[in-house]
């Protein structure tokens, strides 16, 4: 199975900072990674599809980047709405596999 | 608007089953993969079950083969997990989910396995 790391697992930030996470898989998957936001008590939301695609309503801050082995998820400008999990999940091949998570808070 | 609603969660005592259903609208079954996952209190997110548009491939998690069946009943709208030989590591929510980028999920379903 691919294993993906995501790091770090937890960051301290403020409002208007920028984040940056990462996420490595431990074998070359295309760009068939995605970018999943968790808030406390709700379902995940996709953010960023095929590495880099911004899914439809979500914020322009967000951002992807990577292909293969290497991915970043940025927050350009964080907002107090942005505090959440973030996870990262690849679809490349079965059995399907998420990042650990990575908690943001203030 | 697609919407995806799940039922079935519970209580169940170790060894018994329990059977999921994920109610969608907003688009049909054939027209979509569709994807279980859970998430254990605090924890991340499994993958657990999948089913292709078609309905012919079907792919399992090692923690869950032989014990647990995903399918669906396009007539009803419908996509369950039938959850068999349940232990404590079953415990926590489950979502289901549409399509290989898992948009949208469900709003998920609480699971305890628990004597």
């Amino acid at each position: 199975a691919i294993q993906m790391t995501q790091s770090p697992s937890s960051l301290s930030a403020s409002v208007g900072d920028r984040v940056t996470i990462t996420c490595r898989a431990s074998q070359d998957i295309r760009n068939d990674l995605g970018w999943y936001q968790q808030k406390r008590g709700k379902a995940p939301e996709l953010l960023i599809y095929g590495a880099s695609g911004l899914q439809s309503g979500v914020p322009s801050r967000f951002s992807g980047s990577g292909s293969g082995t290497d991915f970043t998820l940025t927050i350009s400008s964080l907002q107090p709405e942005d505090f959440a999990t973030y996870y990262c999940l690849q679809n490349y091949n079965y059995p399907r596999t998420f990042g650990q998570g990575t908690k943001v808070e203030i | 608007e697609v919407q995806l609603v799940e039922f079935g969660g519970g209580l169940v005592i170790p060894g018994g089953s329990l059977r999921l259903s994920c109610v969608v609208s907003g688009f049909t079954l054939p027209t979509s993969s569709m994807y279980w996952v859970r998430q254990a209190l605090g924890r991340g997110l499994e993958w657990v079950a999948s089913i292709s548009s078609s309905g012919k491939y079907i792919y399992y998690a090692d923690s869950v083969r032989g014990r647990f069946t995903i399918s669906r009943d396009i007539a009803k709208n419908s996509l369950y997990l039938q959850m068999n030989s349940l232990t404590d590591e079953d415990t926590g929510v489950y979502f289901c989910a549409k399509g290989d980028w898992l948009d949208p999920w469900g709003q998920g379903t609480q699971v305890t396995v628990s004597s």
